[in-house]
């Protein structure tokens, strides 16, 4: 079946740790996105990929880094730079279809 | 850039009460879409409406796109436990041949007590 892996599921990690979160799509999605959701909040982007070694910030990049060097990965690195780095961090792809946006089913991040 | 409104942020209703969330953006847009996400998932995508006047139906879902395209709306019939869960309509900056973002709002909050 098609769809897209976020790997861990859960994750924790010391404060000043930098920590990479997975995401592998098999759909042939051109476009992939990461996201971060807070409780009770909606979803704020914080990077996203058009096209492979190319990636745009979104509203919230800072302390986020990524990269694309391959079509269906599109990890995540936290850096010790990002403030308050616990939430729900979500992966999607979507492609030029009606379909909308897949999601991934999240990595929550806890930081102690 | 493009924001959207989204009221109400919380609903609770009784099993088998209509629901109705309402999307409000300040600026023409090109398309709405609808996601669903369930109380510890991720958002599931449910339709995306792109005509002015647009009316699609899912079941006991329905959605409507404004006739200025400016506004938006999901009504449940008769809701059910399964129903629970957070409803949000990002909107797109895509347009063309470009992939574009989507930028959600808080959205709306709906818990059914059977």
């Amino acid at each position: 079946d098609g769809g897209i892996t976020q790997s861990p599921k859960y994750l924790f990690r010391k404060e000043g740790q930098n920590v990479t979160l997975s995401c592998e799509q098999n759909l042939n999605h051109d476009a992939m996105y990461w996201y971060r959701q807070d409780p009770g909040q909606g979803l704020r982007l914080i990077y996203y990929s058009q096209i492979v070694n190319d990636f745009q910030k979104g509203d919230i990049a800072e302390g986020y880094s990524v990269s694309r060097e391959k079509k269906e990965s599109f990890p995540l690195t936290v850096t010790s730079a990002q403030k308050n780095p616990t939430a729900f961090y979500l992966c999607a792809s979507g492609g030029l279809t009606n379909y909308g946006y897949t999601f991934g089913s999240g990595t929550r991040l806890t930081v102690v | 850039g493009q924001q959207v409104m989204q009221i109400p942020q919380y609903q609770h209703v009784q099993e088998g009460e209509d629901f109705t969330t309402y999307c409000n953006s300040s600026t023409t847009l090109s398309n709405i879409q609808w996601y669903k996400q369930r109380p510890g998932g991720h958002p599931v995508f449910l339709i995306q409406l792109v005509k002015s006047g647009e009316v699609k139906k899912q079941k006991r879902l329905t959605f409507q796109f404004g006739e200025a395209k400016k506004n938006s709306s999901l009504h449940i019939t008769a809701t059910q436990t399964t129903d629970v869960g957070t409803y949000f309509c990002p909107i797109s900056n895509a347009g063309g041949t470009s992939y574009g973002k989507l930028t959600f709002g808080q959205g709306t909050i709906l818990t059914v007590h059977p």
